[in-house]
């Protein structure tokens, strides 16, 4: 079946540290959407990538889509506090636009 | 403001009990989905309806079945609940388009016993 794989599936950084989650899929995806859980919370939308190599930034978050759209990640600047939580990728396949997959999940851990 | 809201934040059941998993959306959404969320595996799609009375089989659907009878409400049946299926459930829906995001509920922890 189609699947989402997301490594790390942990990463503890010290504020200020940079974070890097990857997200990669067994077969091409037509978009790309990047979700945060904030402890105890649920999956909240960040952002979404349509075209191949399409590169978005909010703030101090890069959003990357890869060439062969079977790839993206997801680069956090200079870490802070409130970054905690775990960033899920999700993506729909061709053919099963209504079907949205989600990744493994990266659980980002930031200490002072 | 969206709101999907799922009818219990915390759950425990008996092994062999039918358990019903409600979820409500005030967007209109057609698309509406039921994950279940386990340490190190993610999110991992149950089933998903597209439309009302219309459902497909996610990643994960032994076990489960679903309903939607009303376009606002899709609701995810245990139709004999076992230990292994102790886990964070969530509720999502969006528009029937690739490209919208999807909105979650605040998830319901069932813990079968």
């Amino acid at each position: 079946g189609q699947q989402v794989m997301q490594i790390p599936q942990y990463q503890h950084v010290q504020e200020g540290e940079d974070f890097t989650t990857y997200c990669n899929s067994s077969t091409t995806l037509s978009n790309i959407q990047w979700y945060k859980q904030r402890p105890g919370g649920h999956p909240v939308f960040l952002i979404q990538l349509v075209k191949s190599g399409e590169v978005k930034k909010q703030k101090r978050l890069t959003f990357q889509f890869g060439e062969a759209k079977k790839n993206s990640s997801l680069h956090i600047t200079a870490t802070q506090t409130t970054d905690v939580g775990t960033y899920f990728c999700a993506g729909s396949f061709t053919g099963t636009a209504s079907k949205l997959t989600f990744g493994t999940g990266t659980r980002l851990q930031v200490t002072l | 403001d969206v709101k999907v809201t799922q009818s219990s934040r915390y759950l425990v059941k008996r092994t062999g009990e039918k358990v019903f998993l409600e979820c409500v959306q005030d967007m209109d959404h057609e698309n509406m989905f039921w994950y279940r969320q386990d340490p190190g595996l993610g999110l991992r799609l149950i089933y998903f309806s597209y439309d009302v009375k219309m459902k497909e089989k996610g990643d994960i659907p032994e076990g489960y079945s679903v309903s939607r009878e009303k376009k606002e409400r899709f609701s995810l049946i245990l139709e004999s609940a076992s230990t292994n299926q102790t886990s964070m459930y969530l509720c999502a829906s969006r528009r029937p388009d690739r490209l919208t995001e999807a909105f979650f509920g605040q998830g319901t922890r069932l813990t079968v016993v």
